[in-house]
């Protein structure tokens, strides 16, 4: 099962930052926090991920907490291509091959 | 460098028929794994390959099988097939070791 709690839905306005939430409470100290998002019917693509420091790339900004229970993605500017059901998961980091577990995600919808 | 992609990208085929799905890893990625999405829900982890071994199996059935190959392409092979196993199947390359998997765009499977 997944160790994520994801809200199921979330809607923001084009051009305005998007902030969805993620909740892990049973975070273990060496398991990374993963987002991807996934465009309808098209592969996960991966945004970002993050031990225990804030990270930053060119598609977003991950702000974990400081006991590392909860995090959040932000996109910020966010534009109609950034409609997509968003995934947060926590995964052992030390080894490559340990799998991806997904729950249901958030759908984000940006309107214009 | 090129992405990690799938063929076919489509396929419909009747109950109790037998598929080959195929995915070719991201350019230096030699670990595959590969994922089911039933419609509404997130990928689920079927297995992994590492140096042309399974190496890594999630709750699927035996008549779930695949391969890897030396240049770290792979496929996915279902016998038997059932209607549940209507889906889009998804396929992942990283680097062993590597935290981060890259999806390709999958393979939408229609069984009648």
């Amino acid at each position: 099962d997944a160790k994520t709690t994801q809200p199921p839905s979330m809607d923001c306005a084009e051009g305005r930052a998007a902030n969805l939430p993620c909740n892990h409470s049973t975070i273990s100290g060496n398991e990374y926090v993963y987002w991807y998002r996934q465009i309808h019917s098209q592969g996960p693509q991966y945004i970002i991920h993050g031990l225990k420091n804030n990270e930053t790339n060119e598609m977003a900004s991950l702000i974990i907490t400081e006991d590392r229970k909860s995090s959040t993605l932000i996109l910020p500017h966010a534009t109609l291509r950034d409609t997509a059901v968003y995934y947060c998961i926590v995964r052992v980091g030390d080894s490559g091959n340990t799998p991806l577990v997904f729950g249901k995600g958030t759908r984000l919808s940006v309107i214009a | 460098e090129t992405g990690v992609t799938q063929s076919p990208t489509h396929l419909i085929k009747t109950r109790g028929q037998q598929v080959t799905l195929r995915c070719s890893s991201q350019s230096g990625h030699n670990t595959v794994s590969w994922y089911q999405q039933a419609l509404g829900q997130g990928p689920q982890f079927i297995f992994q390959y590492y140096r042309e071994e399974e190496n890594g199996r999630g709750n699927f059935p035996p008549r779930f099988s695949g391969l890897q190959f030396p240049n770290y392409s792979s496929e996915l092979n279902v016998n038997a097939l059932e209607l549940d196993d209507s889906a889009l199947y998804l396929c992942a390359s990283s680097l062993a070791g590597g935290l981060t998997q890259y999806f390709g765009p999958g393979t939408r499977l229609t069984v009648l």
